[in-house]
């Protein structure tokens, strides 16, 4: 069974960047796709973008595309989230998921990490 | 594009069936069977419960159910337990365009 492991809790000022984290289990995954979920304080999971981690093809959702950077490191088999500078309203749960290529459904969930901003 | 409507909440007494209602358009939702619904437990990982409409993954409980009319995908909760207080979210995938979205979800309380 694939685990994802994310990052920890982070608290940053605004304005300040930050790039968290979430690493697949298994070594050597090929054709995985890993996605990244908002989830803002009292309110419902949005899907923020997705990344391929063998060759690192993105898709966004419109509302993150030029917000957010997601990226990945095949080697590692970690998915990563980044601001350049974070805003009060970038204080949220962040969820990754994943599942292999060709599912249209995510079946492996990491327990999220929490990010917040205060000046 | 949207979020897909789902009611904000669903109650039942232990044993009873809900059902939940998921509402999208003719281009998303209405124009593939590419549904899945996740329980989401508030500080835990979501968890998928059913996938491609009607499918449950290996270990997820047979009280849990899904179905698809037009534009409306439904998820039923058959013997309400205790267990099942969480928050479900209902997926479309359409590859032609965000490619996912949520819907709004939904909280479910047993009485």
């Amino acid at each position: 069974e694939v685990q994802l492991v994310q990052s920890g809790a982070e608290l940053k000022k605004p304005g300040e960047s930050l790039k968290i984290s979430c690493q697949v289990s298994e070594n050597s995954l090929t054709n995985y796709w890993m996605a990244w979920v908002r989830q803002m304080p009292g309110k419902g999971l949005e899907w923020m973008g997705i990344i391929r981690l063998d060759d690192s093809d993105t898709a966004f959702s419109p509302a993150f595309r030029g917000q957010v950077t997601i990226s990945a490191d095949r080697s590692s088999s970690t998915a990563f989230l980044q601001w350049s500078s974070l805003g009060a309203s970038d204080a949220a749960f962040y969820y990754c998921a994943g599942t292999r290529h060709g599912n249209t459904f995510w079946t492996d969930w990491g327990p999220g990490t929490l990010v917040t901003v205060s000046s | 594009q949207s979020a897909l409507t789902q009611p904000a909440s669903v109650s039942g007494s232990p044993g009873q069936s809900i059902t939940i209602s998921c509402t999208g358009t003719s281009s998303d939702l209405g124009a593939y069977n590419w549904v899945s619904w996740y329980q989401h437990h508030p500080g835990k990982a979501p968890k998928l419960i059913i996938y491609e409409v009607y499918n449950r993954p290996s270990g997820v409980s047979h009280r849990f159910s899904g179905s698809k009319s037009g534009n409306t995908a439904s998820l039923t909760i058959s013997g309400l337990q205790a267990e099942d207080e969480a928050n479900y979210y209902c997926c479309s995938y359409t590859p032609t365009t965000s490619p996912y979205v949520f819907g709004t979800g939904t909280e479910v309380t047993v009485l």
